[in-house]
């Protein structure tokens, strides 16, 4: 079956635009989190969806940054004003109910020039 | 303190041979989770093995264990008879609380492994 997909691959873009990040997760699967992996670290997470609804919204890092979830299915991550420092690669993880295995998604990598 | 530390930034091992990436955790929670992940070059974390805090048994997927000591609060993989395709990198993660709560991971630094012919 189908793997969590994340659309970009790849986004440029220039320090002060706004960027809209999309996860798609595994079918059937309510529990979709994002997390930011900056070069040579692991995975710092961000945001945790439970169906519609935000669950856990304690690692954005400032108002900036932004999800939702409006169908239960796809999210989006949105950042407005981008910084230099918010260049990263964005992985995107769905699970199902019950379950704690986290399935990761190939990511999109950021880059604010 | 950190609550995930993987204290070897580089290994490297010999084809067929088995390998050691250690992984110490830090929690007051007596419920959690202890996962590692792979990621290849090409980027993508993929699940390889879970132990929960409760399970007696070290848990087993094909090559892979996980060599759990609830005392000492480690958490270490074992890869035996070690393939080429097992270079990337490697990291421990862990969650806190219940099972199905959907608590979010938290990972440690990484293990860069390289396997040599």
């Amino acid at each position: 079956g189908a793997g969590v997909s994340q659309t970009p691959s790849n986004k440029v873009t220039e320090k002060g635009k706004y960027v809209e990040l999309r996860c798609d997760p595994i079918s059937g699967h309510t529990a979709l989190y994002w997390y930011r992996q900056s070069l040579g670290q692991g995975p710092e997470f961000l945001i945790y969806f439970q169906g519609t609804g935000a669950a856990d919204d304690s690692g954005l890092p400032n108002d900036r940054f932004f999800a939702v979830r409006p169908e239960g299915s796809v999210s989006t991550l949105k950042i407005q004003r981008t910084e230099r420092g918010d260049s990263a690669v964005y992985l995107c993880a769905s699970s199902s109910t019950g379950t704690d295995t986290q399935y990761f998604g190939p990511g999109t990598r950021l880059t604010v020039l | 303190a950190q609550k995930i530390t993987q204290t070897q930034p580089g290994m490297f091992v010999q084809e067929k041979e088995a390998v050691t990436l250690d992984c110490t955790y830090d929690t007051s929670d007596p419920s959690y989770g202890l996962f590692w992940y792979k990621q290849p070059s090409s980027g993508e974390m993929i699940f390889l093995i879970y132990q929960g805090s409760y399970d007696q048994q070290n848990a087993t997927e094909g090559r892979y264990s996980l060599n759990f000591q609830k005392a000492r609060k480690s958490a270490n993989l074992v890869i035996s008879a070690s393939q080429l395709g097992d270079s990337a990198m490697y990291f421990c993660a862990m969650r806190e609380g219940l099972t199905g709560g959907g608590n979010k991971l938290t990972f440690g630094t990484g293990t860069q492994l390289k396997v040599e012919l």
